[in-house]
């Protein structure tokens, strides 16, 4: 069945790079998504790529997707405080299907 | 940007009751919507897909006639928890697909429910 899994925790220093990695089994998965959700928050999308693509970057966000092994990462360069918050990895097989969501990886943010 | 909106964004119910969420998309039309749970600390589980005009779409193990879903206009959407129960608190997120645009979701900012 559809599962995305990625890791609970990230602590980095702050003006470090982050980099938060999530597999999905569903081969069928066309657009994957990293959304952002700060406490007591709605979730942001940040980014998503296509599954025909390998690397997309938007300003310090670089999304990287091995097809191959179905992995996602998302890297945070030159990580802010305003950075901390649950990232979730998501995924789906078209724009209009359901969004099956990672666990989400909380990330914290040390000086 | 697109903007769903939610209403409430935070309810406290005594058991028994029923409250009902509405979601909106403020600036575009959206055919389909759904509706999402999260309990603490946790992801977010799909719980229904609402199309406008028809019935909603139940993912497995969700009750229907315990979670209403009525999609009676291309801009809202709304989710009745009815006899609520303590159990039933989490907080609850809807997203709205744009008609039209190749791309994704847009996600309401929640609502809070607490059921005591």
């Amino acid at each position: 069945g559809e599962d995305v899994e990625q890791s609970l925790f990230l602590s980095v220093r702050e003006g470090d790079s982050s980099v938060i990695n999530c597999t999905y089994t569903d081969s069928s998965s066309t657009y994957l998504y990293w959304y952002k959700q700060e406490p007591g928050a709605g979730l942001q999308l940040l980014t998503y790529i296509f599954s025909n693509m390998d690397m997309k970057q938007d300003q310090r966000l670089t999304v990287l997707l091995n097809k191959k092994d179905k992995h996602l990462s998302l890297r945070i360069a030159d990580t802010q405080t305003g950075d901390s918050a649950i990232y979730f990895c998501a995924e789906s097989i078209s724009s209009a299907s359901k969004i099956i969501f990672g666990s989400g990886t909380r990330l914290s943010i040390r000086p | 940007g697109a903007v769903v909106s939610q209403h409430p964004s935070w309810v406290i119910c005594k058991s028994g009751t029923s409250v009902k969420i509405e979601c909106r998309s403020l600036d575009f039309q959206a055919t389909t919507m759904f509706w999402y749970r999260q309990f603490p600390k946790q992801s977010l589980m799909l719980m229904a897909t609402s199309n406008e005009g028809s019935k909603a779409t139940y993912e497995q193990g969700v009750e229907k006639d315990k979670f209403l879903i009525n999609h009676a206009s291309l801009t809202l959407s709304t989710l009745t928890v009815t006899s609520a129960h303590p159990e039933d608190s989490s907080f609850y997120i809807c997203s709205a697909r744009r008609q039209g645009i190749q791309e994704t979701q847009y996600f309401g900012p929640g609502t809070r429910l607490l059921v005591l």
